[in-house]
């Protein structure tokens, strides 16, 4: 199985900040990656897929970079809805496989 | 505009089987252009990925879970379902359907795009 690591578990940060999440795979998956939002007590929603492509409705804030092993989630400036879990996903082979999450807090 | 909404008994005894339907509205499971997958979500944890069936039946199904997971399509009824025996603790979670598009022509695929709200399944005694 790929597995898929996060970090950091945990980010505190304020409205209007600059944030960046890194995911790794334990092997290339070429672009085959996915980003989504988790709000408390809400369905994931995808933000990201093929490691650059914003989802549609999704705003321009939030984008997305990487290739093989390595990439990354932004979110240019932080809004009050962008506090939130987020979770890589590779889709490159089954079984599909998700990041442990990081969590975008309120500093 | 497609809704899946899970549906089943929120609790189960230990050992029993678990037994979940994802009722899918605004596309037809048996148009073939998507796979239709069941994730899981432990309280306070990550994601964890179940298995997927498309249209015809085919299953794939995470390893670890194989031995206790079957997944049926029923395109007349437009929904497809879980079943996962011998359940534990271990099993508590909340569980998503979702879907994903293959594209056959290009055998590329498309993460999920469309979930339902959930269901929390919580097994005890």
């Amino acid at each position: 199985d790929i597995q898929m690591t996060q970090s950091p578990s945990t980010l505190s940060a304020s409205v209007g900040d600059r944030v960046t999440i890194t995911c790794r795979a334990s092997q290339s998956i070429s672009t085959w990656l996915a980003w989504y939002q988790q709000r408390p007590g809400r369905a994931p929603k995808l933000l990201i897929y093929k490691a650059s492509g914003l989802e549609s409705g999704v705003p321009s804030t939030f984008s997305g970079s990487g290739f093989g092993t390595e990439f990354t989630l932004t979110i240019r400036s932080l809004q009050p809805e962008d506090f939130a879990t987020y979770y890589c996903q590779q889709y490159d082979s089954y079984p599909w496989t998700f990041g442990q999450g990081t969590k975008v807090e309120i500093k | 505009q497609l809704q899946l909404r899970e549906s089943g008994p929120g609790l189960v005894k230990p050992s029993e089987t678990l037994s979940l339907i994802c009722h899918v509205s605004g596309d037809s499971i048996s148009g073939g252009h998507y796979c239709w997958d069941w994730i899981r979500q432990p309280p306070g944890k990550g994601l964890e990925w179940i298995g997927v069936i498309d249209h015809s039946g085919t299953t794939d199904y995470d390893a670890s879970l194989k031995s206790r997971v079957t997944m049926s399509v029923d395109t007349s009824k437009n929904q497809f379902s879980l079943k996962l025996n011998s359940v534990t603790a271990a099993d508590t979670a909340v569980y998503y359907c979702a879907r994903h598009l293959f594209n056959r022509a290009a055998n590329t695929f498309y993460p999920f795009d469309y979930w339902g709200q959930g269901t929390l399944v919580t097994v005890s005694s």
